[in-house]
């Protein structure tokens, strides 16, 4: 089973920044938290990953709060093109996909 | 970096024959792959996860004589659906990890939409 909580939409202005909360409460240690999309009918695109500090690449930012129980992904300046469904996966080893989040970027 | 092709992109089959999916780390040598199944509307099922050379492990409810995995190399993973049946239609995406990362993060492929009639 997924051991993550994120909303199942979100809906969001196109160039305003895009934050996508997951709750992971019972992530271990030595678990990381992933960020993956799926835009439809096209395979899961890697976004970020992160262990316990805030991680930032070309894509988007990983904000981890202390106690690691949950996290933010946020998409800097919202497109169209980042119309899709996020996932956010806490794990180890393989990658188990819970519901995610339907993101919605509006014109 | 970091690609994933498969192949076929779709195929079209009758009930009954057996259909071979290949998935191809293109740019890295992958130590692990990993099959899944998505169906309309709903996120992806892990169905088994292959280390080259070695025997696929399977979820739990997925049928091992049915799904015939095979990791022959570092760069080539083939799922294979025997006897398929209609309610084998389905979305099958593959995943590889890369060799030697100190992480986990996988790299997906187009995914295969598999049609039985």
């Amino acid at each position: 089973d997924a051991k993550t909580t994120q909303p199942p939409s979100m809906d969001c202005a196109e160039g305003r920044a895009a934050n996508l909360p997951c709750n992971h409460s019972t992530i271990s240690g030595n678990e990381y938290v992933y960020w993956y999309r799926q835009i439809h009918s096209q395979g899961p695109q890697y976004i970020i990953h992160g262990l316990k500090n805030n991680e930032t690449n070309e894509m988007a930012s990983l904000i981890i709060t202390e106690d690691r129980k949950s996290s933010t992904l946020i998409l800097p300046h919202a497109t169209l093109r980042d119309t899709a469904v996020y996932y956010c996966i806490v794990g180890d080893d393989k990658i188990i996909f819970g519901k995610g989040t339907r993101l919605h970027i509006l014109p | 970096g970091a690609v994933v092709s498969q192949h076929p992109s779709w195929v079209i089959c009758k009930s009954g024959t057996s259909v071979k999916i290949e998935c191809r780390s293109l740019d890295f040598q992958a130590t692990t792959m990993f099959w899944y199944r998505q169906f309309p509307k709903q996120s992806l099922m892990l169905m088994a996860t292959s280390n080259e050379g070695s025997k696929a492990t399977y979820e739990q409810g997925v049928e091992k004589d049915k799904f015939l995995i095979n990791h022959a190399s570092l760069t080539l993973s083939t799922l294979t659906v025997t006897s398929a049946h209609p309610e084998d239609s389905s979305f099958y995406i593959c995943s590889a990890r890369q060799l030697d990362r100190g992480t986990y993060e996988q790299y997906f492929g187009p995914g295969t939409r598999l049609t039985v009639t």
